[in-house]
């Protein structure tokens, strides 16, 4: 079964807008929860990741957002560019143990 | 530049037909990994490998193989016991397995096809 859940599937957001993607999983053993971007035709590059012991986390205009009790975890990008056009993916594995990836999300940025 | 370099980009299988896609790091990595990409399905992890002579099967492990005879090199196998081989492969490293202190880092894929 999916580890973990991604949503939305594709997300269509003005320049200038915030652009939300957000993840849910079960395993409580998950203590790494890293996000992805991937351009068409190339590998994904790590974007950003969180581990559990805090809340938010952030990188010039992205955040993560992470709910421990929720078992919730989201992507916010601020003022978003049509250059952040891309698939992002969320993931969450135990220390040393197999990475489990969402399914993406398809980011569309409108000029 | 230190990277991952996959090859070939494209690659054709015919039926019946055992194919390698390459896979070459010159980042000292000692972790390698397999990915399989498929619409709608994110990444699955078909095999890993922690060192040299060493891998283990990930979640899809069935009708592919790997070796890992140089620490630089993890070449993937699809056999023809693969009956779905068509997707989008690719590889990563990491200084180690224990990727939260040591991200990963992707090649940029194979695209499998059937003829």
């Amino acid at each position: 079964q999916q580890q973990v859940k991604q949503s939305p599937q594709s997300l269509i957001v003005q320049k200038g807008g915030i652009s939300i993607i957000n993840c849910a999983y079960e395993n409580t053993a998950f203590d790494y929860f890293p996000w992805y971007q991937q351009f068409p035709g190339k590998g994904p590059a790590l974007l950003i990741a969180i581990r559990p012991d805090v809340s938010e986390k952030k990188e010039g205009r992205f955040t993560i957002s992470f709910n421990k009790s929720a078992k919730q975890f989201s992507l916010h990008i601020m003022d978003s560019q049509p250059g952040d056009s891309a698939t992002y993916f969320c993931a969450a594995s135990k220390r040393a143990n197999n990475l489990f990836f969402g399914t993406g999300t398809r980011l569309t940025v409108i000029p | 530049d230190g990277g991952i370099t996959q090859s070939p980009k494209y690659l054709f299988r015919k039926e019946g037909q055992n194919v390698t896609l390459s896979c070459e790091q010159n980042l000292n990595h000692d972790a390698m990994y397999w990915y399989r990409q498929d619409p709608g399905q994110g990444l699955r992890l078909i095999y890993y490998s922690q060192i040299v002579n060493d891998f283990q099967k990930g979640d899809i492990a069935e009708g592919y193989s790997v070796s890992r005879e140089k620490k630089e090199s993890f070449p993937l196998t699809v056999t023809s016991a693969q009956k779905n081989p068509t997707a989008f492969y690719l590889c990563a490293s990491s200084r180690t397995v224990d990727y939260s202190n040591q991200p990963q880092h992707f090649g940029d894929g194979t695209r499998l096809s059937i003829l």
